[in-house]
Formats: structure tokens, sequence, C-alpha cells
């Protein structure tokens, strides 16, 4: 239960094309996801929280016009990096918030995706 | 100083070992502390949960907490080549979609050698 999927996997795109990562929880409501982006060897880094229906909140740093995050409904965030270029090379991961604790997972915690590879050449 | 320190290792231990992992943490405000075991190329993976201070056991895992202290451990008994992964633990101050913002240790590397 509590399962969190991410859409695609891996992708690989030119500088100065945009990619959009989906992020679903796939037997649960989430009213809020999180975005991560992780560096090789390093923790992972909180860039923005999505509410369902509103905007994200975007920590601080975290460029928000480069970084578009829409949480159009309880099971589907999508993260857009626009203009991509070749330090945004990362791995991005989501997690969804199983506030109702629903699908067999514990309420109130952060249930994460597989992760996307993005490689921008 | 960073709100939450965990040594990267790399760990090598023989199958069947007992692992020790530790973090501290400098917010005293930290109610919420987890353990994460995260593969290579994959999402992390919630394995403990606790609440404040004490022990939790899970199977062949235990987690402490003493808040006192500002430190965080997490136990592996009978170590197994499959438990090999980075383990990363986590803290926040609340639960909840808004208030439940994870704060992260850099993880540490685990390697069980048969």
């Amino acid at each position: 239960g509590a399962v969190v999927s991410q859409h695609p996997s891996r992708v690989i795109c030119k500088s100065g094309t945009s990619v959009k990562i989906e992020c679903r929880s796939l037997d649960f409501q989430a009213t809020t996801m999180f975005w991560y982006r992780q560096f090789p060897k390093q923790s992972l880094m909180l860039m923005a929280t999505s509410n369902e229906g509103s905007k994200a909140t975007y920590e601080q740093g975290v460029e928000k016009d480069k970084f578009l995050i829409n949480h159009a409904s309880l099971t589907l965030s999508t993260l857009t990096v626009t203009s991509a270029h070749p330090e945004d090379s990362s791995f991005y991961i989501c997690s969804a918030d199983n506030a109702d604790g629903l699908a067999g997972g514990l309420p109130d915690t952060q249930y994460f995706g597989p992760g996307t590879r993005l490689t921008v050449l | 100083q960073k709100e939450v320190e965990q040594d990267p290792g790399p760990l090598s231990v023989p199958e069947g070992a007992i692992v020790s992992l530790n973090c501290t943490y400098s917010n005293s405000a930290f109610q919420y502390f987890m353990w994460y075991r995260q593969y290579s190329r994959k999402g992390p993976e919630l394995l403990m949960y606790t609440y404040s201070s004490g022990n939790k056991e899970d199977g062949r895992f235990t987690a402490q907490v003493d808040k006192s202290s500002k430190y965080i451990s997490l136990f592996i008994r009978d170590s197994q080549p499959s438990d090999s992964a980075t383990y990363l633990c986590a803290m926040s101050v609340d639960r909840g979609s808004t208030l439940g913002r994870l704060y992260f240790g850099r993880g540490t590397q685990l390697t069980v050698w048969p």
C-alpha cells in the first residue's frame, strides 16, 4: 500500500528544452506532494511543496519560473524543468503525504516515488 | 551547522554482523524521526518511524531516539547482503502535509558482504 509512481524514470534531453515529470499516488489521495532533487552521494534537497489546487511553495534558492509545479488533482503532481541546462541534471524524487493513512500506510507520512534521472546534454 | 548530521560512510560489514547507524541533530523541536532505505537509483523506502524518545523494534531493525542528546540510531541485527543500501535519517517538527517538512541526513552507504 501507499504506492507512489513517477514517469519517466529516465530522460535525456538537449539543453534548452523543457522536461515534464509526473508524480502519481496510485492507491491514496495526497493533498500535498513534495519535490526533491538529489545529487550523487548527497542527501535529498527539498525543492518545493505542492498543494492540490493552490500554488506551490518553493524553498529558498529554487527558481519557481524554472521549476514549474502543477498539482491539479489529489493523485497527480507534475514538475516541469523549463529551458533545461546541464547543471539541472540530477535525480528528481517526489513524495506524497498519506494524510489519511489509507492503503495500508502510516498517516501523515511521506511516501516516495522511484525517482527520475534527468540528463541534460 | 547543518540541522541533521550523518556520517556518509561507507560502512562495510560481513553478513550476520550487527550494524549501527546514527544521526545527530541540532533542532530541539524535532519530534518525529524516520529511517529510510534507498537502493541505488531508487526512491527512499520508509523503514522505521518513531515519535519522541524511546525504542522501536521491527524484525531485525531497532530504532532508538534520545532527544536529550539529540541523537538517533538504527540497529540492524543479523545483517544480510540485501541490506546493502544507503540509509537516510529524516526528522520533522510535526506531522501533516503542511507541517511535516522532512529534514534529511546525507545518508550512510552500507555494504554487507557474504
